[in-house]
C-alpha cells in the first residue's frame, strides 16, 4: 500500500526566506504526486502534480517541487515566501491502479512572519 | 462557475441522530471521493465512485454509506452518528485516474456530534 510521509509538522519563516516543505512517499513504482494547499476553513487547491517527465515542476504561485526517485522525495520549495502563503500543505500519492484516490501526507502547517 | 458544492457547510449533531451530507459537481467528472480531515491525520478516504451507480470503500467507511444516483450527485449517510465522527468533510472529484485533470475539492462540511 501506498503512504507519504511530511516530517514536519509545523514550519515558521520569516516573510521573503526561502522555504522548503518535506514528503516521503512509498510505493512500489512511479506514483502520481501532488500538492495542495489548504487555508483556513476553505478546500484544498492544487499547487503542482508530477505525473512524469521533467523531475523539477512548477506550480502557481510561485512554488516548485522536484521529484527525486532515489530518495522518494517530492519536496515542496519556494524562493520567497509571502505573508498570504500562511496555510496548511498537504503531500499526496495516487498509485497506478488506485482509481484516482489520493494518499495524503499529515501535512504541514507554515506560518509566516512579517 | 460552482466546480464542487457541498452542503451543508456546518451541522451539529446528537449521538445517534442519523444525516446525509450532499456533493454535487457540474464539471461532469466520473470519479468523486468523500474524505474526512482529522488533526494531524490529513485527509482520508471514506468511501468513492467510479461512476453513477457505482461506490466502494476507501480507507475508513465503517459508520458511513453513499450513493451516487445520479453522475452529478454523491450522497454521504451517517446511519447513526457517533462523537468519533466530528470531523470536517470534504468531497472531491476528478475526471478519472491519473488524468491531467487532478481532484478538485469542495470547502468542506464542519460536523460535530454531540
Amino acid at each position: 500500500a501506498q503512504s507519504v510521509t511530511q516530517p514536519d509538522i509545523h514550519i515558521t519563516v520569516s516573510e521573503g526566506a526561502s522555504l522548503e516543505l518535506r514528503c516521503n512517499y512509498s510505493y512500489g513504482a512511479t506514483p502520481y504526486l501532488f500538492w495542495y494547499v489548504q487555508s483556513p476553513g476553505q478546500g484544498l487547491q492544487l499547487l503542482l502534480k508530477y505525473f512524469s517527465g521533467d523531475t523539477l515542476v512548477q506550480g502557481i504561485k510561485g512554488f516548485e517541487a522536484e521529484f527525486k526517485r532515489s530518495q522518494s522525495s517530492f519536496n515542496l520549495r519556494k524562493p520567497s515566501v509571502h505573508w498570504s502563503d500562511a496555510a496548511e500543505y498537504f503531500c499526496a500519492v495516487e498509485g497506478g491502479t488506485s482509481y484516482g484516490k489520493l494518499t495524503f501526507g499529515q501535512g504541514t502547517i507554515l506560518t509566516v512572519h512579517p | 462557475n460552482a466546480g464542487v458544492t457541498q452542503t451543508p457547510k456546518f451541522r451539529v449533531l446528537k449521538t445517534g441522530q442519523s444525516m446525509t451530507l450532499l456533493c454535487a459537481q457540474d464539471m461532469n467528472h466520473e470519479y468523486m471521493y468523500w474524505y474526512r480531515q482529522d488533526p494531524g491525520m490529513g485527509l482520508r478516504l471514506i468511501h468513492y465512485s467510479v461512476g453513477e451507480g457505482t461506490t466502494a470503500k476507501g480507507e475508513v467507511p465503517d459508520g458511513y454509506n453513499v450513493s451516487r444516483l445520479k453522475k452529478q450527485n454523491f450522497l454521504l449517510g451517517l446511519e447513526s452518528a457517533a462523537p468519533s465522527q466530528t470531523s470536517v468533510y470534504f468531497c472531491a472529484s476528478s475526471t478519472g485516474r491519473g488524468s491531467s485533470q487532478p481532484q478538485h475539492f469542495g470547502d468542506g462540511t464542519r460536523l460535530s456530534i454531540l
